[in-house]
């Protein structure tokens, strides 16, 4: 069955430092991955996609993500991070053809930055 | 451009009453829309998948009479929660997806409260 597991439900790092959240899929098909963050009572925001071609996505805000076919993952990186950054990332799967097409999201991790 | 629009952002209404969700693609053509429901602190669950013009796909174990959806143009999709209890409080989420892409752009977002 296709599944999308983001590992770590809460991650704490100190302002400035790197941060690398974890996402792995199960899909039978090159799946379509895609990162969204969600600031609280908001909507959803495209951090960045993959859907084919150079492996290391670059997204905005300054997150990168890398597609492993080998490990089954896309995990989402930032080099140094801002205390804006807090908030709720979902990591989710594109599945299904066309007329069935629909995500699977991941249960999310929850981002807390300290000063 | 894909923007998607929800109105209301926030409503309140009583026990018992019905209450209606827009969805809009404003500068897109949106072959098939999608509706979320999101508990506190928890991730998507997809509720239903509607494709213009034709009936909505329920998810197992969403009740499609409660949850009506109807997708009666390419720019508008609707969710109605009939008979509206304090347990259907929560945020309600549309997305849209305009073919040949598999990108989901998603809506801002509407928190529903029933008293």
């Amino acid at each position: 069955a296709q599944s999308v597991t983001q590992p770590d439900i809460h991650i704490t790092v100190s302002e400035g430092a790197s941060l690398e959240l974890r996402c792995n899929y199960s899909y039978g098909a090159t799946p379509y991955l895609f990162w969204y963050v969600q600031s609280p009572g908001q909507g959803l925001q495209l951090l960045l996609k993959y859907f084919s071609g150079d492996t290391l996505v670059q997204g905005i805000k300054g997150f990168e993500a890398e597609f492993k076919r080998s490990q089954s993952s896309f995990n989402l990186r930032k080099p140094s991070v801002h205390w804006s950054d807090a908030a709720e990332y979902f990591c989710a799967v594109g599945a299904g053809t066309s007329g069935t097409y629909k995500y699977i999201f991941g249960t999310g991790t929850r981002l807390k930055v300290l000063a | 451009g894909a923007v998607v629009s929800q109105h209301p952002s926030w409503v309140i209404c009583k026990s018992g009453t019905s209450v209606k969700i827009e969805c809009r693609s404003l500068d897109f053509q949106a072959t098939t829309m999608f509706w979320y429901r999101q508990f506190p602190k928890q991730s998507l669950m997809l509720m239903a998948t509607s494709n213009e013009g034709s009936k909505a796909t329920y998810e197992q174990g969403v009740e499609k009479d409660k949850f009506l959806i109807n997708h009666a143009s390419l720019t508008l999709s609707t969710l109605t929660v009939t008979s509206a209890h304090p347990e259907d409080s929560s945020f309600y989420i549309c997305s849209a997806v305009t073919a040949p892409r598999y990108e989901q752009y998603f809506g801002p977002g509407t928190r529903l409260t029933v008293t």
